[in-house]
C-alpha cells in the first residue's frame, strides 16, 4: 500500500534551516509529481511547493519561494524540502503528498511532521 | 491567487442527516476543485476529484457537483466516521489554493 513517511521536523529558531524527507514506498515513485502542504496550528491546508516527476520543474508559494527548495531523489524514492531562514509563520506541520497521475488533486499524504520556529 | 470561500464554517448535524457544504471560487475554475476530508490527528483523505469522481475506496454517501465558480459537496446520510473537517481545494491554477475549511460536529 502507499505509504509516505515524513521526518527532520523540529523546533529551531527564526533564521535556522531545517530539512524534511519523506520516504516513499508502495507505488513507482518515479512516475508521480509531489507535493508538500502544511498546515499552522488552528489554520487550514497550505500548498507549499511541488515537483515534477523528473525533478526539473518546481514552483513554490510566494511566502517561501527563495527560502525554501523541494527536491527528490528517485533512486532512493525520496523527497525533500530544504528550509532555510526560517520565520514564527513558517511553524506548522509538513505533510509530504502524493499528487494523482495524470490529474490535480492530492491523492495520498503523509501523516505529516512538526516544525516549529520560535525562539 | 484564486480565492477559496468555503460556507459554512462549521455545521452541527446529527447521525443520518443529509449535509451540503459549499465552496465559491473567486474566478471560474472549469471543473479543477477537489474535496478533502481531515480528522484531526490523522492524514488528510481525498473524497472528490474534478467535482464529482469519488476517490477510490470513498462511499458513495459523498457527492460532488458544480462548475465555474460554485461548488458543492453532499453527505447524504451521516455516519460517524464523517464528523471531520472538510476542505475544498481548486487546482485550476498555482497556488493550488484550499478553502478555510468546514468543521463538521455532532449536535
Amino acid at each position: 500500500q502507499v505509504q509516505l513517511v515524513e521526518s527532520g521536523g523540529d523546533l529551531v529558531k527564526p533564521g535556522g534551516s531545517l530539512r524534511l524527507s519523506c520516504a516513499a514506498s508502495g507505488f513507482t515513485f518515479r512516475d508521480y509529481y509531489m507535493v508538500w502542504v502544511r498546515q499552522a496550528p488552528g489554520k487550514g491546508l497550505e500548498w507549499v511547493s511541488h515537483i515534477n516527476s523528473g525533478g526539473s520543474t518546481v514552483d513554490y508559494e510566494d511566502s517561501v519561494r527563495g527560502r525554501f527548495t523541494i527536491s527528490r531523489d528517485n533512486a532512493k524514492n525520496t523527497l525533500f524540502l530544504q528550509m532555510s531562514r526560517l520565520r514564527v509563520e513558517d511553524t506548522a506541520v509538513y505533510y509530504c503528498v502524493r499528487n494523482g497521475v495524470n490529474r490535480r488533486d492530492f491523492d495520498f499524504w503523509g501523516q505529516g511532521t512538526l516544525v516549529t520556529v520560535s525562539s | 491567487d484564486i480565492q477559496m470561500t468555503q460556507s459554512p464554517s462549521s455545521l452541527s448535524a446529527s447521525l443520518g442527516d443529509r449535509i451540503t457544504i459549499t465552496c465559491r471560487a473567486s474566478q471560474s475554475i472549469s471543473r479543477h476543485l477537489n474535496w478533502y476530508q481531515h480528522i484531526p490527528g490523522k492524514a488528510p483523505t481525498l473524497l472528490i476529484y474534478g467535482v464529482s469522481t469519488l476517490h477510490s475506496g470513498v462511499p458513495s454517501r459523498f457527492s460532488g457537483s458544480g462548475s465555474g465558480t460554485e461548488f458543492t459537496l453532499t453527505i447524504s446520510s451521516l455516519q460517524p466516521e464523517d464528523f471531520a473537517t472538510y476542505y475544498c481545494q481548486q487546482s485550476y491554477g498555482i497556488p493550488y489554493t484550499f478553502g478555510q475549511g468546514t468543521k463538521l460536529d455532532i449536535k
